[in-house]
């Protein structure tokens, strides 16, 4: 098991480009996740995916969006990259959405905008 | 909405002692489940314990245990004959287990704090 993986580890944008993270699980959960992470401020959800075929926005989804591709995948683009865009982003997934089942994250992917 | 504050931005412990790092919460529910993550330098976030908050006993993995206090809104982090791998990023979630809302299944994280173990 690959667990979660993302792809690219890191990437350097221009203002105003654009480009998608690309998010996998093989442990054949339901409940799929995107995280950033800033300095001193822990990580916070983006967009989140309950089921295949639902998506729902988070505490930061403005200037993204997401596609659940199938139950395996889920994506997130930034239409036109900003410098506020610049942080570490995580994909989660977990089982269920509900209980008290863990959430797995990817490695992770370093975004600068300059 | 809930939050999640980690008041010690830097800790630091010597090899084989024992530490113990503070989180406190703020919630109107009454069911819920906490959580301690660890994140190392490579970046790669792995869960270290968790606490559901219906379960008064002491969640316990190893060498991690938690200090649970509810009604306080407190969860603690203790760490005992402390490693060098244990040198980390730690981060203390909360996550909502009522039916129905926008927070449901949304983990909250606290700032963080930064572990160093000294040989």
């Amino acid at each position: 098991n690959a667990g979660v993986t993302q792809t690219p580890k890191f990437q350097v944008l221009k203002t105003g480009q654009s480009m998608t993270l690309q998010c996998a699980q093989d442990m054949n959960h339901n409940s799929m996740y995107w995280y950033r992470q800033d300095p001193g401020m822990g990580l916070r959800l983006i967009y989140y995916s309950a089921s295949e075929g639902t998506t729902d926005k988070g505490e930061v989804p403005n200037g993204y969006n997401v596609s659940r591709l199938n139950k395996r995948e889920f994506s997130l683009r930034l239409e036109s990259a900003a410098p506020s865009q610049t942080s570490v982003y995580f994909c989660a997934s977990s089982e269920q959405e509900r209980g008290p089942y863990e959430q797995y994250f990817g490695p992770g992917t370093r975004l600068t905008v300059t | 909405a809930q939050t999640v504050t980690q008041s010690q931005p830097e800790m630091s412990v010597q090899e084989a002692e024992t530490v113990t790092l503070s989180c406190t919460y703020d919630t109107s529910e009454s069911d819920y489940y906490l959580f301690w993550y660890k994140q190392p330098p490579s970046r790669q976030m792995i869960l270290v314990i968790r606490q559901e908050a219906y379960k008064q006993q002491n969640a316990t993995e190893n060498r991690f245990s938690v200090n649970f206090q509810k009604a306080a809104k407190s969860f603690s982090l203790k760490i005992s004959d402390s490693q060098l791998g244990d040198a980390a990023m730690y981060f203390c979630a909360y996550r909502s287990a009522n039916a129905g809302g926008t927070s449901y299944g949304k983990l909250t994280f606290g700032q963080g704090t930064i572990l160093t173990v000294h040989p």
